[in-house]
């Protein structure tokens, strides 16, 4: 079947400008989590969303990222007024509970 | 504080000889493990996993062992192929896996034929 996906795949933005990273996890899984990985780093939790439960927003770096998971599937993250030290490799990942994650291609961000 | 630590930044293992790929952790609520592959400009993929209750799982060419006294896993691959070159990153969870993975930064193999 179909693995996590993600889009873009590559997104290049001015400082101060606001992104949108899109992340579709394989069909039925309840669990989505997002990292990031930054340049030599190893991988960084940003938040979770387990079924209908309040998500786990503990690893956001600051006000400016957020995230939604709309329906139970498709997530979307979001960073305002981006900053050029949030380029990173955004990486999306997807479980059934107590199950091994699966993670997307991620999408590259580079902020100007 | 890094919770998982990899100390080896990368490694080198000639075709056909084992690979052992190390990995540290302090804190002592983890209690499953797991080491992912990692190719340039792909994601991160699944390779083998460990619960704490064991102290060794083998999958192919792919074994882990946990020491939980010294907080300890290894990754060891026999025999390495030229294919295994990547980035293998540790990862160490709470409540056997139902919780964000804390990760290493990874070591580098490099298996040269």
């Amino acid at each position: 079947g179909a693995g996590v996906s993600q889009s873009p795949s590559n997104k290049v933005t001015e400082k101060g400008k606001d992104v949108e990273l899109r992340c579709d996890p394989i069909s039925g899984h309840t669990a989505l989590y997002w990292y990031r990985q930054s340049l030599g780093q190893g991988l960084e939790f940003l938040i979770y969303f387990q079924g209908n439960s309040a998500p786990d927003k503990s690893g956001l770096p600051s006000d400016r990222f957020s995230a939604e998971r709309t329906g139970g599937s498709v997530s979307t993250l979001t960073i305002q007024r981006t900053q050029q030290e949030d380029s990173a490799v955004y990486l999306c990942a997807s479980s059934d509970p107590w199950d091994t994650q699966y993670f997307g291609p991620g999408t590259r961000l580079t902020v100007l | 504080d890094q919770q998982v630590k990899q100390n080896s930044p990368s490694l080198s293992v000639q075709e056909g000889r084992i690979s052992i790929l190390n990995c540290d952790y302090t804190n002592s609520m983890f209690d499953y493990f797991l080491w992912y592959k990692k190719y340039p400009a792909e994601g991160p993929t699944f390779l083998i996993s460990i619960s704490s209750i064991k102290d060794k799982n083998e999958d192919g060419r792919f074994t882990v062992f946990l020491n939980k006294s010294a907080k300890h896993l290894s990754l060891h691959i026999v025999p390495s192929q030229p294919g295994d070159s990547a980035v293998y990153f540790c990862a160490a969870s709470r409540n056997s896996g139902n919780t964000p993975l804390v990760f290493g930064k990874g070591t580098r193999l490099s298996v040269i034929a």
